[in-house]
């Protein structure tokens, strides 16, 4: 069955960088987009953007762009999301989140777009 | 981009309906058959319920229902039980493939 198993919690200073690991088990890695999703305490979902894991390639929202890297590592099927310039407000749970199917189209396959698993979370608190 | 509005909360007894509305506008909901939605208990992770509008994925129960109509779609939830008592969520695809997510209606049965 799919897994996802996250990285443990993590305390940074602001200005700081934060990496987060994403390892995937239960099916083809490459196969399937992966999203980061974080929330902040008693906040909504905030969607950080997708990699795909075959190709390497990466879509981040206007808000990250230039703060948020996500790359991976195919040889031990795991994702990784570095939030840089840490801020208090980023203090968050951090997750990854699997696409629930491939989406392909004419010569290429997409990002789906409907997160079927989730990873267990990640604390991230920014604190001085 | 434009945020998705939903309700802060929503509640019912057990064993009735509710129906929690998600307004987008042209360029997301209205676009897209890509709307998702997601439950989320307390101090767990969000969880798939809804996706493509209208369909629930393996485990689900089928009284979980998705529709949209314009630039709104709904999660109807029949035949309310305790254990339904969470967070929703609704998402939805834009351009640039990208998703937008809404703040969430707190869903209590009574």
């Amino acid at each position: 069955q799919v897994h996802l198993e996250q990285s443990g919690a993590a305390v940074n200073k602001p200005g700081a960088s934060v990496k987060v690991s994403c390892k995937s088990s239960g099916y083809v890695f490459s196969g399937y987009y992966m999203h980061w999703v974080r929330q902040a305490p008693g906040q909504g979902l905030e969607w950080l953007g997708w990699i795909n894991p075959s190709s390497g390639a990466t879509n981040y929202p206007q808000k990250f762009q230039g703060r948020v890297t996500m790359t991976r590592d195919t040889s031990i099927s795991t994702v990784y999301m570095e939030l840089n310039s840490l801020r208090p407000d980023d203090t968050a749970i951090y997750y990854c989140a699997r696409d629930l199917k491939r989406y392909c189209a004419g010569s290429g396959c997409y990002a789906y777009m409907a997160l079927g698993y989730w990873g267990q979370g990640t604390l991230v608190t920014v604190s001085s | 981009q434009s945020a998705l509005t939903q309700p802060p909360s929503v509640s019912g007894s057990p064993g009735q309906t509710i129906t929690i509305s998600c307004a987008g506008t042209r360029s997301d909901i209205g676009s897209y058959d890509r709307v998702s939605w997601y439950q989320q208990p307390p101090g767990t992770a969000p969880k798939l319920v809804i996706y493509e509008v209208t369909n629930r994925p393996s485990g689900v129960p089928d009284r979980f229902s998705g529709s949209k109509s314009g630039n709104t779609a709904s999660l109807t939830i029949s035949g309310l039980q305790a254990e339904d008592e969470a967070v929703y969520f609704c998402a939805s695809y834009v351009r640039n493939s990208s998703l937008l997510i809404a703040a969430g209606t707190q869903v209590t049965v009574l």
